[in-house]
């Protein structure tokens, strides 16, 4: 499969502690995008990626979450000091230079207990 | 701001009934907008956008400025049709996409 990839796909974790997500996106893929996605909602974007610019952030993305991709590839997503309120599916998606499909991945699910 | 709405949380058809999956939009100026779906236990994709006026899968959908609507339409609903659908628009100038909270469609046998 030459999709989307993330991972882990699954992470339960206690109440403070720090999570990272990675993302894989479609090979030579400039754009790359976090959402996040809590039960009974469509997904809410979180930031944006060209290459390894950060472009669009959300407010959303409090002080606890960064996001990086050093080298225009795989990004990662952090979140520091993790809440009950930070339980949710984190989607990314990466669409092509000239493409205006964009592709999501299966997702990461965070449970903070 | 722009904002998508799908008022239908569940949507129930029998097979070969016709199925609509409704969606309002707010935007200013023009707006591109797109379906996604995702089947059981499987990535969200894209369905169809407006601006190819494509049919994928036997769905339509047409943009009606005068209303905002962007409904989904099939005619003859599919056992295999049954998901979660959202609708959703870019943010202008942005590349940013905005979801509704989806609509659960399921089709009996």
């Amino acid at each position: 499969d030459t999709g989307v990839s993330q991972n882990p796909r699954h992470k339960i974790t206690k109440r403070g502690q720090n999570v990272t997500f990675r993302c894989d996106p479609i090979s030579e893929h400039n754009r790359l995008y976090w959402y996040r996605q809590t039960l009974g909602q469509g997904p809410e974007f979180l930031t944006y990626f060209q290459n390894e610019a950060q472009l669009e952030k959300s407010r959303l993305l409090s002080d606890r979450f960064s996001a990086e991709r050093p080298k225009g590839s795989f990004s990662t997503l952090e979140i520091q000091r993790t809440e009950q309120g930070d339980s949710a599916m984190y989607l990314c998606a990466s669409k092509g230079f000239s493409g205006n499909t964009i592709y999501f991945g299966e997702g990461s699910w965070l449970t903070v207990v | 701001a722009q904002r998508v709405t799908q008022p239908e949380k569940l949507l129930s058809v029998f097979k070969g009934a016709p199925v609509e999956l409704k969606c309002n939009y707010s935007y200013s100026g023009s707006p591109e907008l797109f379906w996604y779906v995702q089947y059981s236990r499987q990535r969200l994709q894209l369905l169809l956008r407006h601006i190819s006026r494509e049919s994928i899968k036997g769905f339509t959908a047409d943009l009606n400025k005068g209303e905002t609507s962007f409904h989904l339409k099939k005619p003859f609903a599919q056992e295999e049709d049954s998901a979660m659908y959202y609708c959703a628009l870019p943010s202008g100038g942005s590349e940013k996409l905005v979801f509704g909270k989806g609509t659960k469609l399921t089709v009996n046998p």
